[in-house]
């Protein structure tokens, strides 16, 4: 069964540095997603991605993030001088989107933890 | 905009009983999805079970069926004969028909109790 992998597991950064989180979604879907999710609380929204360029984008997405699809299939997540309060499970997310039926197929998430 | 609202934050069951746990929208939208999904303690998050807003019947998978009703906007997932591998958090999402994001609850802590 496809499914939506993502690396690494687990990073460990210190403050101020920049990380990558990378995903590789389902090959026929349509629209990718990056959500967050704080120990212990809601899964939050922080961007949306189709054909190429970013769809949607919540009040958390600002300019520390940024998203590319480099590749065709990698999509990756970039954070710039990140933050003790950046610390967090990243999930990716895909879904083939005809309409709006159709689950979120997410990853096993990227555990981040800044120091 | 679009709103998901989990009142339960915890909530106990008895092996082999059932459980509901609530979940209420608000939308403007006239079509929209409304999904579960399960998320144990390691972390992943699992779809359960998913019903479409023009849906007439109630979804069901396995032990798992969602109780919609329209009208009041809620979308209460019904869980029959718990299992110990139940205990989870459980997350309702929503997602309209005017952009692409999927919006969730707060979560229900699930604990089921030999």
């Amino acid at each position: 069964e496809p499914e939506v992998t993502q690396t690494p597991s687990h990073q460990v950064t210190q403050m101020g540095q920049e990380v990558i989180l990378r995903c590789v979604p389902i090959s026929n879907h349509l629209y990718f997603y990056w959500y967050r999710q704080i120990l212990g609380q809601k899964v939050e929204f922080l961007v949306s991605f189709y054909n190429n360029e970013i769809s949607e984008k919540s009040e958390i997405f600002d300019d520390q993030f940024s998203v590319e699809r480099p590749d065709g299939s990698n999509f990756t997540l970039k954070i710039r001088s990140t933050k003790l309060e950046d610390s967090a499970m990243y999930f990716c997310a895909s879904n083939p989107r005809t309409a709006n039926t159709g689950e979120l197929f997410f990853g096993e998430g990227s555990r981040l933890t800044v120091l | 905009a679009q709103k998901i609202t989990q009142t339960q934050p915890g909530m106990f069951v008895q092996e082999k009983e059932a459980v509901t746990l609530d979940c209420t929208y608000d939308t403007s939208d006239q079509s929209y999805g409304l999904f579960w999904y399960k998320q144990p303690s390691s972390g992943e998050m699992i779809f359960l079970i998913y019903q479409g807003s023009y849906d007439e019947q109630n979804a069901t998978e396995g032990r798992y069926s969602l109780n919609f009703q329209k009208a009041r906007k809620s979308a209460n997932l019904v869980i029959s004969a718990s299992q110990l591998g139940d205990s989870a958090m459980y997350f309702c999402a929503m997602r309209g028909n005017t952009g692409n994001q999927f919006y969730f609850g707060t979560g229900t802590s699930l604990t089921v109790i030999p």
